[in-house]
């Protein structure tokens, strides 16, 4: 079974521009859930998707949202990029809901903000 | 509240000793803990995980030794190798909202 497929690997932006960020889950794995990645804060929830539903949300400014397909694929954006934006953007994917079931992670899409 | 305190940052370890890694909470709600693994350049993944009705697991190398009534939870992995050199996190859920992270331990295994 293909793992947590996550694209692209790497993006280099420029502050003021915006981004978006693709995830493809495990086959049959309905929720999604988004995390920044930085050394200093660790890993911190954005955002879960479950059946195209946003179940859950962490605390980042509105310039970061997302979206889940039909397909169980889930699209994170970045809005008006900040240097502090640049993370690694990790998506974790899991058959029940974020929390009450494994999360199997994907390698992650790495942001530079210049 | 809904802070897991991961202890310490970094870890160095001859290789064949014990590596100790402690995490600490305070929501109660919490009975969920697994423990992931990262290496360099990959996502993290799954290594164990423990719910409160235990207060050991095993797997193999790895255990989750589990102190509810002090709201702590650790993992020692046992004649630790060089390839065990990753990032560790533990992590805690009340089981319907997502995990809630510690901030990691750097583990490197020396020979």
């Amino acid at each position: 079974k293909a793992g947590v497929t996550q694209t692209p690997r790497y993006l280099i932006k420029t502050r003021g521009q915006q981004v978006t960020l693709s995830c493809s889950p495990i086959s049959g794995h309905r929720s999604v859930s988004w995390y920044q990645q930085t050394p200093g804060q660790g890993l911190q929830f954005l955002f879960e998707y479950f059946s195209e539903t946003q179940r859950n949300k962490g605390n980042f400014p509105g310039r970061f949202s997302g979206r889940q397909f039909s397909n169980s694929r889930s699209e994170m954006n970045v809005s008006t990029l900040e240097l502090g934006d640049s993370a690694l953007y990790l998506c974790a994917s899991s058959l029940a809901a974020a929390g009450a079931d494994t999360q199997y992670f994907g390698p992650g899409t790495r942001l530079t903000v210049l | 509240q809904q802070q897991v305190k991961q202890s310490p940052q970094s870890l160095i370890v001859q290789k064949g000793g014990i590596s100790i890694i402690n995490c600490a909470y305070e929501n109660t709600a919490f009975d969920y803990f697994p423990w992931y693994q990262q290496f360099p350049g990959k996502g993290p993944a799954l290594l164990i995980a423990i719910r409160p009705d235990v207060s050991e697991k095993k797997e193999g190398r790895f255990t989750i030794s589990f102190n509810k009534s002090a709201k702590q939870f650790s993992l020692h992995i046992m004649d630790s190798q060089p390839g065990d050199s990753a990032t560790y996190f533990c992590a805690a859920s009340p089981g319907n909202t997502p995990l809630v992270f510690g901030k990691g331990t750097r583990l490197s295994v020396i020979a």
